[in-house]
């Protein structure tokens, strides 16, 4: 699976948009941009994937490039309960462990 | 409706005890994984199982780390004569094989003292 590159940590405003850049320059056809978090002490959440076309959920949007070599993970309104470490993982679908790296911790404050 | 469960949500034994952690799956979800987590660490993958077929444990990290999952829903991990660098967390996710968007329980906390 492709490796993914992702900036340490980032802070933002309570109620301003939080956006969470991934780079995944050597990411092949067949795998899938997934995004989870962390809070801490908990079990990772899964927020959102996609493969090339840009997704929205009820959680985030995800804009990918069309070259597809980084994405972006947008939280459009960011709460306190947002804070977390964000993972950016690109595996290919089907029967494969999760590989996450350092994330981005998001710090959101008031 | 409901997610995947573990239990215990933490454990403390004794070092070269037995222990076993149990995962409750996302119903219908045919594929289960078992991770662990030490303290500030990312994800370390240990088995996975995939309906009736042999399950993959290249991540298991010795003999004394074994897995089961009955019916195809319910899993144990198993650790015998526990250490000290066992202590973790164990995490178990679920998915539905041709989506395999992979959905985590809450963890057990492991702590071989």
């Amino acid at each position: 699976d492709a490796k993914t590159t992702q900036p340490t940590s980032m802070d933002c405003a309570e109620g301003r948009a939080a956006n969470l850049p991934c780079n995944h320059s050597t990411i092949s056809g067949n795998e899938y941009v997934y995004w989870y978090r962390q809070i801490h002490s908990q079990g990772p959440q899964y927020i959102i994937h996609g493969l090339k076309n840009n997704e929205t959920n009820e959680m985030a949007s995800l804009i990918i490039t069309e070259d597809r070599k980084s994405s972006t993970l947008i939280l459009p309104h960011a709460t306190l309960r947002d804070t977390a470490v964000y993972y950016c993982i690109v595996k290919r679908n089907a029967g494969n462990m999760l590989t996450f790296g350092g994330g981005t911790r998001l710090m959101v404050k008031p | 409706g409901a997610g995947v469960s573990q239990s215990p949500s933490n454990k403390v034994t004794e070092k070269g005890k037995d222990v076993e952690l149990r995962c409750d799956p996302i119903s219908g979800h045919t594929a289960l994984y078992w991770y662990r987590q030490s303290l500030g660490q990312g994800l370390e993958f240990l088995i996975y199982f995939q309906g009736n077929s042999a399950p993959d444990k290249s991540g298991l990290p010795s003999d004394r780390f074994s897995a089961e999952r009955t019916g195809g829903s319910v899993s144990t991990l198993t650790i015998q004569r526990t250490q000290q660098e066992d202590s973790a967390v164990y995490l178990c996710a679920s998915s539905n094989y041709h989506t395999d968007t992979q959905y985590f329980g809450p963890g057990t906390r492991l702590t071989v003292l």
